[in-house]
């Protein structure tokens, strides 16, 4: 079965800290995704990546950085966290680039108080 | 133009019932179609999944129904049972600007309740 896993399932962070959030995956998939999930808005689409250093801007990148230094981990990193970041952060991850089911992790709960 | 629009928002539904789930889009260059569901505390997984070529995709009790000139897509649920209460959210796929890359658009989701 393909996993992929997230760091931390909740967290809880200050106002203007650096947070990184973790996504690895055991299956060698190409591509990797970051989304935030809110209540109302769906699933919104952060960045992805669909090779080693390379990535893409999704639908709402303000605020978000990401690295993928190896195949199997992609990060997500909020400069400086503001309460709008508040939210469940979801990693998905999917095959080759013509194959789309994405797979995804459980999620993490960040607080940013 | 790169939305999918998903109704309805929550729908409840009796044990045994049909649940339909609407989803209409503008992009005809999305060419991939799934259904993702939900489950409290977990991630979403894919459920069940069409292309533009076909007008419907039957996988057990769940079925795609898709209209292509209307630009629409469905997910009916047969003999809906509790354990299918979970959140539902259409997709589309896209390509980014890089053409390296595909990426889904997700519906808003519904929450579908089936009582017992």
């Amino acid at each position: 079965d393909v996993k992929v896993t997230q760091s931390s399932r909740y967290l809880v962070k200050r106002t203007g800290e650096k947070v990184f959030l973790e996504c690895v995956q055991d299956m060698d998939h190409e591509n990797m995704f970051w989304y935030r999930q809110d209540p109302g808005l769906g699933l919104r689409l952060i960045y992805f990546s669909y090779d080693v250093k390379m990535k893409e801007k999704g639908d709402i990148p303000e605020g978000y950085s990401v690295s993928r230094e190896k195949k199997e981990r992609f990060s997500l990193i909020l400069e400086s966290a503001s309460t709008n970041q508040t939210s469940m952060y979801l990693c998905a991850s999917s095959f080759r680039p013509s194959y789309n089911e994405q797979f995804f992790g459980p999620g993490t709960r960040l607080t940013v108080l | 133009q790169q939305q999918v629009k998903q109704s309805p928002q929550s729908l409840i539904v009796q044990k045994g019932g049909i649940s339909i789930i609407n989803c209409a889009y503008e992009n005809t260059a999305f060419d991939y179609f799934p259904w993702y569901q939900q489950f409290p505390g977990k991630g979403p997984a894919l459920l069940i999944a069409i292309r533009p070529d076909v007008s419907e995709k039957k996988e057990g009790r769940f079925t795609i129904s898709f209209n292509k000139s209307a630009k629409q897509f469905s997910l009916h649920i047969m003999d809906s049972q509790p354990g299918d209460s979970a959140t539902y959210f259409c997709a589309a796929s896209r390509r980014y600007i890089s053409q390296a890359g595909t990426a889904l658009i997700f519906g808003k989701g519904t929450t579908l309740s089936v009582s017992s």
